[in-house]
């Protein structure tokens, strides 16, 4: 039951380039989230999605794209990546609809050098 | 814009003791949920309270809320040097299902 996982866990990438960051859930959970946590701002919401193919903006989404085409993945992907956008990405999953708690993955700890 | 801030923002008590940490929010919510999160890894779910609950307990865990001060409170009692770790508010806001917004966390130490 490996539950939420994601990948790679650190990455290192120069200014300009593209990245993807992997989440994988094993539970079927209809809501997907991605968040940013940096020092002093704690976690932002970037991207989040409530089923296959419905994704929506979340506070801090300039710079990254999302998609989902199975209900189980969530990649994250860093267009042109910006030293702006080092910081540790975490996904997250819920089952349902409002009232309900998210499930974190390890995270993802990201430098744009 | 933060919801949530966390006060304080770090705490050092002895095993043993109790610790409180305090969440202000600043509109309307659905819920309001607390996670911890240990040094390295992701953020674990550890309680939710809702709009319409004033307080809730969870083994060594007791939440209250006040809609009508915009506050929440976590207390952990006889805390554990297990229990160090970070510790953030998260506020579902009216019309805004299963978004979360988080605070910047409360860094708890917990010394033996």
């Amino acid at each position: 039951d490996a539950g939420i996982t994601q990948s790679p866990r650190y990455k290192i990438t120069e200014t300009g380039r593209q990245v993807t960051l992997m989440c994988h859930q094993t539970w079927s959970h209809s809501y997907m989230f991605w968040y940013r946590q940096d020092l002093g701002h704690g976690l932002r919401l970037i991207y989040y999605s409530a089923a296959a193919d419905i994704t929506d903006k979340g506070e801090v989404p300039d710079g990254y794209v999302v998609s989902r085409s199975k209900t189980e993945n969530f990649p994250l992907t860093l267009e042109s990546a910006t030293r702006s956008q080092t910081s540790v990405y975490f996904c997250a999953s819920s089952e349902y609809r409002g009232n309900y708690e998210q499930y974190f993955g390890p995270g993802t700890r990201l430098t744009v050098t | 814009s933060q919801q949530g801030e966390e006060d304080p923002q770090a705490l050092s008590i002895q095993e043993g003791e109790n610790a409180t940490m305090n969440c202000s929010y600043k509109t309307s919510i659905n819920n309001l949920q607390w996670y911890r999160q240990n040094s390295g890894r992701g953020l674990v779910h550890l309680i939710l309270i809702r709009s319409n609950e004033r307080e809730k307990h969870s083994g060594r865990l007791r939440v209250t809320l006040d809609t009508s001060k915009k506050s929440s409170s976590l207390l952990i009692t006889a805390s554990r040097a297990a229990d160090t770790a970070s510790y953030f508010c998260a506020t579902e806001q009216t019309g805004t299902a299963s978004k979360l917004t988080f605070g910047t966390g409360t860094r708890l130490q917990v010394t033996l």
